[in-house]
C-alpha cells in the first residue's frame, strides 16, 4: 500500500545550523508533498509543501525539493533557531482525487542554543 | 484559510463508554478527514467523512468503531465507541482548504483523548 518512510527520527543541531529531514514515497501517482511541524499539545501547522510540477520552493529559512524520479522530498532549515525545535511530519498526497496525506512517521528536531 | 474549531479539546472517559467529537468549520468545506494520532507517533487516517452518506474507512478502521456522520458542508462528528485504554490517542479533523489560489490541508485543534 502507499507508504512515506521518513529520516531521520530526531535530529540536534547548533543553533544557527543546518538541518535537513527526508522522505520517500512509494505511490507514483501523489502530487502534492506537505510539512508539518507540530509543538508538544498543539495541531499540525502547515510550513511548506510543494507540487509534483516544481522542484524546489523555498519560503525565507525553510525550502523544499522534491525528485520525483526517485520519489524522494527533502525539508531543509537554514540558519535554525531554538524555536524550530518541535516533531516534523512529511506527507504524501493525491490532490486531484482522493485527497488523503499519508504521513512520514516525524522527525524530532532539538535546537541547541 | 478555513478556521477549525474541535471540541473537546480533551476528555478522560471510562472504558465501554463513547465519546463524540465534533468539527465545525467556519466556511463550506468539500473535504474532511478525521486522524488519529496515538502518543509519540505518527498521524494515522481513519476516514473521509462524506457529506451526506456514508464514510470511507481505511484499512483497520470499522464504522462500528468509529461511526462519522457529517450533515452538511461545514461540520462533522466521529465518535469512539465501546472505548478501551488503546483507545487512547489524540483525535483531530482535517479539512481541505485553500490559501491563496492553492488547495491546501489543514488541521483542528485536536482531542486528547484518555480512557481508563
Amino acid at each position: 500500500g502507499e507508504n512515506v518512510e521518513q529520516h531521520p527520527s530526531t535530529l540536534s543541531v547548533q543553533e544557527g545550523d543546518s538541518a535537513v529531514i527526508k522522505c520517500t514515497y512509494s505511490d507514483s501517482a501523489s502530487n502534492y508533498f506537505p510539512w508539518y511541524k507540530q509543538e508538544l499539545g498543539k495541531r499540525p501547522q502547515l510550513i511548506i509543501d510543494i507540487r509534483s510540477n516544481v522542484g524546489e520552493k523555498k519560503d525565507q529559512r525553510i525550502a523544499v525539493t522534491l525528485n520525483k524520479t526517485a520519489k524522494h522530498f527533502s525539508l531543509h532549515i537554514t540558519e535554525t533557531q531554538p524555536e524550530d525545535s518541535a516533531v516534523y511530519f512529511c506527507a504524501a498526497s493525491r490532490m486531484d482525487s482522493s485527497y488523503k496525506l499519508i504521513f512520514g512517521s516525524g522527525t524530532r528536531l532539538l535546537v541547541r542554543p | 484559510s478555513a478556521v477549525i474549531s474541535q471540541k473537546p479539546s480533551r476528555d478522560i472517559c471510562q472504558r465501554g463508554t463513547s465519546l463524540t467529537i465534533q468539527c465545525q468549520v467556519d466556511s463550506q468545506v468539500t473535504m474532511m478527514f478525521w486522524y488519529r494520532q496515538q502518543p509519540g507517533q505518527s498521524l494515522t487516517l481513519i476516514a473521509t467523512a462524506n457529506q451526506g452518506s456514508e464514510a470511507t474507512y481505511e484499512s483497520g478502521f470499522v464504522i462500528d468503531k468509529f461511526p462519522i456522520s457529517r450533515p452538511n458542508l461545514t461540520f462533522s462528528t466521529l465518535t469512539v465507541s465501546n472505548m478501551s485504554p488503546e483507545d487512547s490517542s489524540i483525535y483531530l479533523c482535517s479539512v481541505l482548504g485553500t490559501k491563496g489560489t492553492n488547495e491546501k490541508l489543514f488541521f483542528g485543534s485536536g482531542t486528547q483523548l484518555s480512557v481508563l
